[in-house]
């Protein structure tokens, strides 16, 4: 099977931007939509983006969801970051009726 | 949109079975084009998928827990449930039950359960 590949952690100030990587280990990123969970500390995860761009009602326009063929890759683009962004978010995916998580990456708003 | 709750027991001894249900509110566990999914969370790890039930019953499992994992649905209950096999320290996790509605497929798991920590330990 294949693997989603994220940054242990990543940082940035209030207001700024910040993108998350996904990468996927074998097959076409493009081929089987990527989905975005964004989790605080104690609480169950909840979606940011579905099918690679998609939002959620309720979910601000802050996050972008993306695909690069060329790099094989998803990312996950935060704008205008807030301190109620810090989390954790996993990148998701699947193939043949199997689920993958990447293995998440803690997002410090400081 | 379905709320879901998990229950069982919070600690299970080595070689038992785990056992938990998670029960379906504000819709029918029988609707077509749902589906069930289980998802763990090792202490301080990242989500690991176990596995999910069509609403046609057919059920497909991580190939690393395919051995020890089944997923079943109680249509009387409204309730959908995960066992797994001959235990051990590793499966100490915080279970997740989630949900899939149409016209979406299971790889978006848009409803989550809260989660219940289980413990496996003598």
């Amino acid at each position: 099977n294949f693997m989603l590949t994220q940054p242990h952690s990543v940082s940035e100030s209030p207001g700024k931007t910040v993108t998350i990587s996904c990468t996927r280990s074998s097959g076409s990123i493009a081929s089987k939509f990527v989905q975005w969970y964004r989790q605080r500390p104690g609480s169950a995860p909840t979606t940011v983006i579905y099918e690679d761009t998609q939002r959620p009602s309720g979910v601000y326009d802050r996050f972008t969801g993306s695909i690069d063929s060329s790099s094989n890759s998803a990312s996950l683009t935060i704008s205008g970051l807030k301190t109620e962004d810090e989390a954790d978010y996993y990148c998701q995916s699947y193939d043949s009726s199997t689920v993958v998580f990447g293995g998440g990456t803690k997002l410090t708003v400081l | 949109q379905v709320q879901l709750q998990e229950s069982g027991p919070g600690l299970v001894k080595p070689s038992q079975t785990l056992s938990l249900t998670c029960t379906v509110a504000g819709g029918s566990i029988s609707n077509a084009g749902y589906y069930w999914s289980w998802i763990r969370q090792h202490p301080g790890k990242g989500l690991e998928w176990i596995g999910y039930i069509s609403y046609s019953g057919s059920a497909y499992y991580n190939p690393s827990l395919k051995s020890r994992v089944t997923i079943s649905v109680d249509t009387s209950k409204n309730q959908f449930s995960l066992k797994v096999n001959s235990v051990t320290a590793a499966d100490t996790a915080v279970y997740y039950c989630a949900s899939t509605a149409p016209p979406f497929y299971y790889y978006y798991m848009d409803v989550w359960g809260n989660g219940t920590t289980v413990t496996v330990s003598s």
